[in-house]
């Protein structure tokens, strides 16, 4: 079975551009977590989905940042503007439901110049 | 609030040899999770070995292994015939059973070098 995947693997980008983080779980997960890793915080929670809902938004830094899931498959963290203290890299996770194992995806490292 | 700690900010082991990272943490829960992620150069974030508390036995994968203490709230990992590909950092990881029984907390990691 495929696992989480997101994409981009990479972003380069400048301040003040709109910056989009795909990512699609693993399929029958009804959880769905975005993380935020840095070397100053080490890993974050940004926001929980549950069936496609936003359950917990309240690691979600800022108004630039925002984030969705229209279906079961496929959410997106949105970045905008960014800034260069928004450069780390960007989990998405997904786990049965809330109680199991979270899997993690690959991450997406994003330098924000 | 729950804290995780892991008090070895790197560790390094021979090929072959058996190494241990530490973790305990504090919570007033007696139901939680605990488990220990794997992430290598490539940043890909793995999980190694999952334990729950109400779980007397130590959790096992091949040759990885826990030391569960419960009233000492520590959970360390012993890894066995370390091998080259084991180097990577790695994180301890609470998760309770409440209210916010999605919410996993890190460690801040310990990174492991396996010298050849």
């Amino acid at each position: 079975d495929a696992g989480v995947i997101q994409s981009p693997r990479h972003e380069v980008t400048e301040m003040g551009q709109e910056v989009t983080l795909r990512c699609k779980p693993i399929s029958g997960h009804n959880s769905l977590f975005w993380y935020r890793q840095t070397m100053m915080r080490g890993l974050e929670l940004l926001i929980y989905f549950n069936n496609n809902v936003p359950i917990d938004d309240s690691g979600m830094p800022e108004d630039r940042f925002s984030a969705k899931m229209p279906n079961a498959s496929f959410s997106t963290l949105k970045i905008q503007p960014s800034e260069p203290r928004d450069s780390a890299v960007y989990f998405c996770a997904s786990s049965l439901d809330s109680r199991e194992t979270q899997y993690f995806g690959p991450g997406t490292r994003l330098l924000v110049l | 609030a729950q804290t995780v700690t892991q008090s070895q900010p790197e560790m390094s082991v021979q090929e072959a040899e058996t190494v241990t990272l530490s973790c305990t943490y504090d919570t007033s829960e007696s139901d939680y999770y605990l488990f220990w992620y794997k992430q290598p150069p490539s940043r890909q974030m793995i999980l190694v070995i999952r334990q729950e508390a109400y779980k007397q036995q130590n959790a096992t994968e091949n040759r990885f292994s826990v030391n569960f203490q419960k009233a000492a709230k520590s959970f360390s990992l012993k890894i066995s015939d370390s091998q080259l590909g084991d180097a990577a950092m790695y994180f301890c990881a609470y998760r309770g059973s409440g209210g916010s029984n999605y919410k996993l907390t890190f460690g801040k990691g310990t990174l492991l070098t396996v010298n050849p």
